[in-house]
């Protein structure tokens, strides 16, 4: 019930293409659900987050889209660029549960030029 | 704003030697603080919880003897690795949060750039 399964677990996109990651929970009670990007050798870097009383939050080129009744959420990445070839986590918290985060598996993106 | 650092970013040690991390909040005061270990390829696993002046609270299967935390002020925290053996080799990655109003959201986890372990 703690866990959030993220898809795929890799994905290769073509510049300026669209780039969707998929991620599914279980607990109701999670009120909070970061996306984060992470390069190799380095920490990870929040890139947007979304609480539940939202369908859809919007930064740049990146957007979170949250259906609660089907407790799924996914990012898209729009004008792909090589720059965003990464490994993304999906996350999600409660914030009774001392913000604790639970990590999706990770999606490793690669945006062919 | 919302820097969180990690020193030393990469340690190389001897088997059976501890190995001391530090993690600081530079711009802000971090109520909470969490450990993660990484492997090669995989997510973050958290490994422990600390608030400034408490102790440390370890997830299952962490044994809080070989990773010694403190949370001593509210912009540092440290994890020391104890006994060192080539099976703790790994990415620790620390974050940090803050629960007081200082322009920054008060949910949200920083996270510092991580500190690679490798145990000879």
């Amino acid at each position: 019930q703690q866990q959030v399964k993220q898809s795929p677990q890799s994905l290769i996109v073509q510049k300026g293409g669209i780039s969707i990651i998929n991620c599914a929970y279980e607990n109701t009670a999670f009120d909070y659900f970061p996306w984060y990007q992470q390069f190799p050798g380095k920490g990870p870097a929040l890139l947007i987050a979304i609480r539940p009383d939202v369908s859809e939050k919007k930064e740049g080129r990146f957007t979170i889209s949250f259906n609660k009744s089907a407790k799924q959420f996914s990012l898209h990445i729009m004008d792909s660029q090589p720059g965003d070839s990464a490994t993304y986590f999906c996350a999600a918290s409660r914030m009774d549960s001392s913000y604790k985060l639970i990590f999706g598996s990770g999606t490793r993106l690669l945006v062919r030029p | 704003g919302a820097v969180v650092s990690q020193h030393p970013s990469r340690v190389i040690c001897k088997s059976g030697t501890s190995v001391k991390i530090e993690c600081r909040s530079l711009d802000f005061q971090a109520t909470t603080m969490f450990w993660y270990r990484q492997f090669p390829k995989q997510s973050l696993m958290l490994m422990a919880t600390s608030n400034e002046g408490s102790k440390a609270t370890y997830e299952q299967g962490v044994e809080k003897d070989k990773f010694l935390i403190n949370h001593a002020s509210l912009t540092l925290s440290t994890l020391t690795v104890t006994s060192a053996h080539p099976e703790d080799s790994s990415f620790y990655i620390c974050s940090a949060l803050t629960l007081r109003l200082s322009g920054f959201s008060t949910d949200t986890q920083y996270f510092g750039p991580g500190t690679r372990l490798t145990v000879l």
